[in-house]
């Protein structure tokens, strides 16, 4: 009964190649987010969806492209993956118009 | 534009001991707060938000946060440690109006360190 998880929990990869990163909720919110965590452990807001609608789009390279199918899921794919891109990945979601986040486990991206 | 500054990026205590984790804000409209805790490996959990109301919240675990609009200061207490309290804390502060959909600015987190 996960409320937000990710796959997978750790992707290890070579520099240049793209890579995928799945998001879903069963909370039943209306919005998503992607957040990245550096080496300091700061959290940095980089997307968020509402209703499968891009709505904040902080200065994040357009080698990385969220996609939502559907309200339950944000995807986050990465193109020609750098050795900067290295960090821990969390998605969340709320409720529109609430402000309380539930965030997922994360996943934990080297890129080498 | 929001920002969240928490002064101290380590805080030690005993076991039993009180714990004070500091988070100042700045926000150009009335904000919400929040603190989330991390443990090692894992997500962040949430402890304890203010939105509007009553300016002393209580959260998970006994910890509690006071809003201070004088001093735009959200601090987080614990009357008394546990080891299991050792992780590290973030405080977070998103704006209440407008269609910002919640977007959340961190602070740079505190680790806690409890002693035996």
């Amino acid at each position: 009964d996960t409320a937000v998880s990710q796959t997978p929990k750790y992707l290890v990869t070579q520099m240049g190649n793209d890579k995928s990163i799945k998001c879903e909720q069963n909370l039943g919110h209306d919005t998503m987010y992607w957040y990245k965590q550096d080496s300091k452990k700061f959290l940095k807001i980089m997307f968020s969806y509402n209703n499968k609608e891009l709505i904040i789009n902080e200065t994040v390279p357009n080698r990385f492209s969220p996609k939502s199918p559907d309200k339950a899921h944000l995807n986050l794919h990465i193109n020609s993956l750098e050795l900067g891109d290295s960090a821990v990945y969390f998605c969340a979601s709320s409720q529109a118009n609430q402000e309380t986040q539930y965030f997922g486990p994360g996943t934990r991206l080297l890129v080498l | 534009a929001q920002s969240v500054t928490q002064l101290g990026s380590h805080v030690s205590v005993s076991e039993g001991a009180l714990v004070l984790l500091r988070c100042n804000y700045s926000s150009s409209v009335p904000p919400y707060l929040f603190w989330y805790v991390q443990y090692p490996n894992q997500g962040l959990q949430l402890l304890l938000k203010y939105t509007t109301g009553a300016t002393l919240v209580k959260g998970i675990n006994g910890f509690e946060a006071e809003f201070k609009k004088s001093e735009t200061s959200f601090h987080l207490t614990k009357p008394s440690a546990h080891m299991s309290d050792a992780a590290e804390y973030f405080c977070a502060v998103s704006e209440s109006g407008g269609t910002s959909y919640g977007k959340l600015t961190f602070g740079q987190g505190t680790i806690l360190t409890v002693h035996p």
